[in-house]
């Protein structure tokens, strides 16, 4: 059972460039989201899913796109990206149900040059 | 809007007990989560509180108070691993994907 795995882990873009996140989970979750994590911010939510095909904003979804196509993976795409988009992104997935609480990845470590 | 505040660090010696405190004020509640995050990892999972008291799980303990939007955590025996970041979290809305909204963590260091 992995859990919640996000790839790469690891990357290096050029401003401008485009690249896709993506996070799998085998735990059968509904829900899934896309957090950013920064020093001295705190982890904020990107986008959201509470289900295969539905995708929703969170607090900072600026320049990014997500997609569920299917209920094991998030995606996260960056279009063009930028120097201020230079964070470690998390994935979490979690059960519906209100004690459930979230689980997440290793994260991805992105820098924009 | 919402407001998660938590100490930006603290320290303790090995063995001690060591309670981290949040307080919060967002526009619902409807619970609130404690995780840890050991540097360059991910954050895993503590506690849950969505009942006024406390909760007990090992040397872990979470205390909520609704009325004052306020909860810690309480680590007793302190280990050396102990030492990581542990980030309040709360939830303000029923429903909506269970979205959370995250304190900017407590740093903690566990000192011999």
């Amino acid at each position: 059972n992995a859990g919640v795995t996000q790839t790469p882990k690891f990357r290096v873009l050029k401003t401008g460039q485009s690249m896709t996140l993506l996070c799998a989970q085998d735990m059968n979750h509904e829900y899934m989201y896309w957090y950013r994590q920064d020093p001295g911010m705190g982890l904020r939510l990107i986008h959201y899913s509470v289900g295969e095909g539905t995708t929703a904003k969170g607090e900072v979804p600026d320049g990014y796109n997500v997609s569920r196509l299917k209920k094991q993976n998030f995606l996260l795409g960056l279009e063009s990206a930028a120097p201020s988009q230079t964070s470690v992104y998390f994935c979490a997935s979690s059960l519906q149900g209100e004690k459930q609480p979230q689980h997440f990845g290793d994260g991805t470590r992105l820098s924009i040059l | 809007g919402q407001n998660i505040d938590q100490p930006t660090e603290m320290t303790a010696t090995e063995g001690a007990i060591v309670q981290i405190n949040c307080t919060y004020q967002t526009s619902g509640f409807n619970g609130l989560f404690w995780y840890q995050q050991h540097a360059g990892e991910a954050p895993t999972f503590l506690s849950y509180n969505v009942l006024d008291g406390l909760e007990e799980k090992g040397r872990f303990s979470s205390f909520l108070s609704r009325s004052k939007g306020y909860s810690y955590l309480l680590l007793k025996e302190l280990q050396m691993k102990d030492s990581a970041s542990y980030l309040c979290a709360v939830r303000p809305f029923t429903g909506g994907g269970n979205k959370l909204t995250f304190g900017t963590g407590t740093q903690l260091k566990v000192e011999l």
